[in-house]
């Protein structure tokens, strides 16, 4: 099935660091999603982008629309060691009362204290 | 509001044979869809029902089939099990067109 394609795959950075990870794709979308996701549990969605080159945040966590509608990044300031997991990104399209979502890679993230 | 639940949340079976799991929405959701995911292939879109009908459907063989029932709930059903069927399975609500799905705790199943 489809992916898209998310970067980085994985990352070890030190407690009190920012990160960035982003997701692009040939197709667009008319919203973009970020989830994490603990071992052995569901996605739980971070933050919602609906309109091209919307910036919204969510306490540390910022994330952005791109303009192509064909990407987006999520930003976390000041990692702290309950931000490790994977980060999912997705994409939304919704034509003719159907949507159809198309998930990133996924970033896994390693915060060391 | 009480979040998606699922159950079982795990489930051992053999080869073979076939499993039902199921899934309960957030309270006024109307659309559950299912995912499956594995380390290899990632988060991959089983099908979406929305009031009861199924609307939108994966890539996946015709073992794979689901339902779901006039309160919403949904049941996803596998038929004749192989190992590659061992995975996550996760389901995931949304209030209708173009509103954001909430994912519940999924089911893992190992085929034996």
């Amino acid at each position: 099935g489809q992916q898209l394609n998310q970067s980085p795959q994985s990352m070890f950075i030190q407690e009190g660091e920012d990160v960035s990870m982003n997701c692009t794709s040939s197709s667009i979308f008319n919203t973009w999603l970020w989830y994490k996701q603990d071992p052995g549990e569901g996605p739980v969605l971070l933050i919602a982008l609906y309109k091209a080159g919307e910036l919204t945040s969510n306490g540390r966590l910022t994330a952005q629309f791109g303009i192509t509608r064909k990407d987006s990044f999520l930003n976390i300031s000041a990692s702290i060691p309950s931000d490790v997991g994977i980060y999912f990104c997705a994409g939304r399209l919704t034509v003719g009362g159907y949507q159809k979502v198309t998930f990133g890679t996924g970033t896994k993230l390693q915060v060391i204290p | 509001k009480a979040g998606v639940t699922q159950t079982p949340r795990y489930l051992i079976k053999t080869r073979g044979q076939q499993v039902t799991l199921s899934c309960s929405p957030i309270s006024g959701h109307r659309s559950v869809s299912w995912y499956q995911q594995t380390p290899g292939q990632g988060l991959q879109f089983l099908f979406e029902y929305f009031s009861e009908t199924q609307r939108n459907k994966g890539n996946f063989p015709g073992r794979f089939s689901g339902r779901q029932f006039s309160n919403s709930r949904s049941e996803m059903n596998v038929s004749t099990l192989e190992l590659g069927d061992s995975a996550l399975y996760l389901c995931a609500s949304s209030a209708g067109n173009g509103e954001t799905q909430y994912f519940g705790p999924g089911t893992r199943l190992l085929v034996l």
